[in-house]
């Protein structure tokens, strides 16, 4: 059964500041993986996916990449800024099954001005 | 309309009533999602629409959960005889095709069960 782990739960970072989010995966064999955000009482944005083929995407500040031999993904953020601040969410689609997405939990992000 | 609309945005409901949560796709949308998310937890997949036609319900958590789309546009999600543990946002998204990767979300009902 395909998990899906985020690390770490919760973080606060002075303006400015590079940040690396990780998820990792327990089964390889995945459609993609797409990174999401949420803010407060809305519902999931989007913000980049990474076809199973590709290693990286990237738009704007945010930049992910994918391993997927070792099931992981890092979420990079570039000169944080406070509207940021929102919990970011990774999700797999299995090979197999429909087209559901399997979700970590979360890091919640906080960018204190 | 210009995003995926879901109604009530919240709900309270006394242990062991019913409650109808209503999820408006965006038009033309063929594929149409249900998630549960618990309180500081990830969204976790309930059901799959395609169309009108449920192809995909292996996450709805018991029977007293049940989803319809009767014209391949909006859904309805019911939950018979709501327990405390059913408390959670219920999130709504759809997505143009089928197999499309990106899926538009709601905002979200928020179901409390008291």
């Amino acid at each position: 059964k395909q998990e899906v782990t985020q690390i770490p739960a919760a973080l606060s970072v002075p303006e400015g500041e590079n940040l690396v989010l990780n998820c990792s995966f327990t089964d390889s064999a995945i459609y993609n993986l797409q990174w999401f955000r949420q803010d407060p009482g809305k519902g999931l944005t989007s913000l980049l996916l990474i076809q199973s083929s590709q290693r990286e995407q990237t738009s704007g500040r945010l930049n992910a990449s994918l391993d997927k031999s070792s099931g992981r993904s890092t979420l990079y953020i570039a000169a944080s800024q406070p509207g940021d601040s929102a919990t970011y969410l990774c999700a797999v689609r299995p090979r197999s099954g429909t087209y559901k997405y399997i979700f970590g939990t979360g890091t919640r992000l906080k960018v204190l001005a | 309309g210009a995003g995926v609309s879901q109604s009530p945005r919240y709900k309270v409901a006394k242990r062991g009533q019913d409650v109808a949560l209503r999820c408006d796709p965006i038009s033309g949308h063929v594929s149409l999602f249900w998630y549960q998310q618990a309180l500081g937890q990830g969204p976790e997949f309930l059901t799959y629409f395609q169309n009108e036609a449920q192809l995909d319900k292996s996450g709805l958590p018991s029977d007293r959960f049940f989803a319809e789309r009767p014209e391949g546009s909006v859904s309805t999600l019911k939950i018979q005889r709501t327990q405390k543990e059913d408390s959670a946002v219920y999130l709504c998204a759809s997505s143009f095709r089928q197999g499309e990767n990106i899926q538009y979300f709601g905002a979200g009902t928020r179901l409390s069960v008291l």
